[in-house]
């Protein structure tokens, strides 16, 4: 089976920098995802880590640790628009279904001025 | 490019009725597609995954029965709710993919108020 832990809650200021943690136990792994998704609304994919190591798009850039079973997504130059719900998830391939994605409980974001 | 449509967007029905939603991929052919419920303040959960052409397959605990899902397409899934209940009120998010181990993408979501 699949499952993914993270923050349920994190709160920062306008302007500052967050780090939500993902840690994960899977029996298939193929990468790591990351969503966006403010009520409401539907995820907003973020970015995907297969590899070991840093990506970076823009504000947002997402690491992968494979050996340790542990990613993150990293928020700098914080916006009242980023308040929102984020959700690691991990994909996998079962049942020749795909790409499969098991996601985490989500990390509530909440922006202060 | 990569757009997934729903609809409807939202929908309001009396117990025991049954409701229909429609998943379409608008400018690739989806080759799977996935139904997801997400009840408020939690995560997504897979109900099932459908290839075109093929039955879908349920996760545990997600009534076949209940839940329809019909994959005629490489461009239109449905998800039909039978005899829905109060406590299948929920946000219903489809998503889809192009071919083996490529990206999701997420339809806007259906929600879903049983009176």
């Amino acid at each position: 089976g699949q499952s993914l832990e993270q923050p349920s809650e994190v709160t920062a200021v306008e302007g500052a920098i967050v780090q939500i943690n993902c840690t994960y136990q899977t029996s298939g792994f193929y990468g790591l995802s990351w969503y966006q998704q403010h009520d409401g609304g539907a995820p907003t994919f973020l970015s995907y880590n297969a590899l070991d190591g840093l990506e970076e798009t823009g504000r947002f850039s997402s690491f992968l640790s494979r050996s340790d079973s542990y990613g993150y997504l990293l928020l700098q130059e914080l916006q009242m628009k980023d308040s929102a719900s984020y959700f690691c998830a991990v994909r996998d391939v079962q049942n020749n279904a795909g790409n499969m994605l098991t996601f985490g409980g989500g990390t509530r974001l909440m922006v202060k001025p | 490019g990569a757009v997934v449509s729903q609809h409807p967007s939202w929908v309001i029905c009396k117990s025991g009725t049954s409701v229909k939603i429609e998943c379409r991929s608008l400018d690739f052919q989806a080759t799977t597609m996935f139904w997801y419920r997400q009840f408020p303040k939690q995560s997504l959960m897979l109900m099932a995954t459908s290839n075109e052409g093929s039955k879908a397959t349920y996760e545990q605990g997600v009534e076949k029965d209940k839940f329809l899902i019909n994959h005629a397409s490489l461009t239109l899934s449905t998800l039909t709710v039978t005899s829905a209940h109060p406590e299948d009120s929920s946000f219903y998010i489809c998503s889809a993919s192009q071919r083996e181990a490529s990206e999701q993408f997420f339809g806007p979501g259906t929600r879903l108020t049983v009176l």
